[in-house]
């Protein structure tokens, strides 16, 4: 069955530094793939979309690369901030219109 | 700003209730979403609907009804409420793609959430 991993361990890091979260699949083939960040007690918000014939994405601080052959999927993020903390959640397309999500990995980041 | 919004932040219920959780976008988007999200569980779809009075059952989908009478408006019914059903509920909307066109931003299906609903049934 279809299956998208995210470290379930929070990540945690020193403002500064850059932060990498890791979101792997298996028997799926996804034309793109998605990354959400989730503040506590909030919806998820739409952060960056990376197609399976690009390799890397940018966005300000943001970097996403996806590896279609490792079947992987990592986020960066430069320069952290206290204000980066939060789940992280990648998703794939699960079919027409749908998403599916992973669990999400938490980050703190520490001043 | 485009806009989800979901009818309650919390809400408190007993169980066998009949519940409705109610959600509106001004995005005009075709496509409409219920999940709910548990620790460790991540979102999980219960319902979607792609169309008005169109709606096709997610991966969750017993315990729970849908209703979208109206292109904006989304609602989840819990039948009979139960324990198990405690949880986060999170109505998200998206734009209708067509086929997926690698050269069209826009048929990629970005969700837009509202804020959630923490329902807990005693």
């Amino acid at each position: 069955s279809q299956k998208i991993e995210q470290n379930s361990e929070a990540l945690n890091i020193q403002e500064g530094k850059t932060a990498t979260l890791t979101c792997n699949y298996t028997n799926y083939s996804p034309a793109y793939l998605q990354w959400y960040r989730q503040d506590p007690g909030r919806g998820p918000v739409f952060l960056l979309l990376i197609r399976e014939n690009e390799k890397e994405k940018r966005k300000e601080r943001l970097k996403v690369t996806f590896d279609t052959t490792l079947k992987q999927s990592l986020f960066h993020i430069t320069a952290s901030q206290p204000a980066d903390s939060a789940t992280y959640l990648c998703a794939l397309r699960g079919g027409y219109n749908k998403l599916i999500f992973g669990a999400g990995t938490r980050l703190a980041v520490h001043p | 700003d485009v806009k989800v919004t979901q009818s309650s932040r919390y809400l408190v219920k007993r169980t066998g209730e009949k519940v409705f959780l109610e959600c509106v976008q001004d995005m005009d988007h075709e496509n409409m979403f219920w999940y709910r999200q548990d620790p460790g569980l991540g979102l999980r779809l219960i319902y979607f609907s792609y169309d008005v009075k169109m709606k096709e059952k997610g991966d969750i989908p017993e315990g729970y009804s849908v209703s979208r009478e109206k292109k904006e408006r989304f609602s989840l019914i819990l039948e009979s409420a139960s324990t198990n059903q405690t949880s986060m509920y999170l109505c998200a909307s998206s734009s209708k793609s067509g086929r997926l066109l690698l050269t069209d931003p826009s048929s990629y299906n970005e969700q837009f959430f509202g804020p959630g609903t923490r329902l807990t049934v005693l």
